[in-house]
């Protein structure tokens, strides 16, 4: 099974609208991490947001918060007010919790590609 | 505050040869993992350095090796190149005890021809 799984593989949204990407996760771990990052077409991955499993309230960063469902075990970034500058690959990644210094592997989606029409 | 870094940007390799890939990471990380990235697929894990050793690996072959400096900066080394190693090498700094911050660098793109 998918340790993430992102079911959009493309997504339009109107410049100055709000678009939600969707994540959805798999782990038997109680300690994890969720983040997301963007890749635009340089290829750099740029981080965007995290979540922690504990973390009660979902995360914001600027125009980015991540509407995270533990229960449901989903973590949909929104971006509020689109710019043309946010057409690119989103990606969601998950870090599963392991004790030490070897606890950083991130396991990514297969992403989605935004496209902001002006 | 420079971020991670990545060296070259683009590399061309023949079939059979060997390639290193470097990075260095972001001022203050000692960590660092590295990433292969096929076209239009996520990132796949292939191993993470600290403290000068590997600490965990994904599931790639032994052709993927690796190292890390002192000053935490990493190579990955290919050998006996493959066609279906062409792809975009991630490399992404951290802090142990921090395992919120992962960044990455702007890649090495490999083509195996």
């Amino acid at each position: 099974a998918q340790k993430i799984t992102q079911t959009q593989p493309g997504m339009f949204v109107q410049e100055k609208e709000a678009v939600t990407l969707d994540c959805t996760y798999d782990t038997s771990d109680q300690s994890y991490g969720l983040f997301w990052y963007k890749q635009p077409s340089s290829g750099e991955m740029i981080f965007l947001i995290y979540q922690g499993s504990y973390d009660e309230q979902n995360a914001t960063e600027g125009r980015y918060s991540l509407n995270f469902q533990k229960a449901r075990k989903s973590a949909n970034l929104v971006i509020s007010a689109s710019q043309l500058g946010d057409s690119a690959m989103y990606f969601c990644a998950m870090r599963e919790g392991r004790s030490g210094a070897g606890s950083y592997q991130l396991t990514f989606g297969k992403g989605t590609k935004l496209s902001v029409i002006p | 505050d420079a971020g991670v870094t990545q060296s070259p940007t683009h590399l061309i390799k023949t079939r059979g040869q060997q390639v290193t890939l470097r990075c260095s990471p972001k001022s203050g990380h000692d960590t660092v993992s590295w990433y292969q990235q096929a076209l239009g697929q996520g990132p796949q894990f292939i191993f993470q350095y600290y403290e000068e050793e590997e600490r965990q690996r994904g599931n790639f072959p032994d052709r993927f090796s690796g190292h890390q400096y002192p000053n935490y900066s990493s190579e990955l080394n290919v050998n006996a190149l493959l066609l279906g190693d062409s792809a975009l090498y991630l490399c992404a700094s951290g802090e142990t005890g921090a395992p919120y911050e992962q960044y990455f660098g702007p890649g090495t793109r490999l083509t195996v021809t």
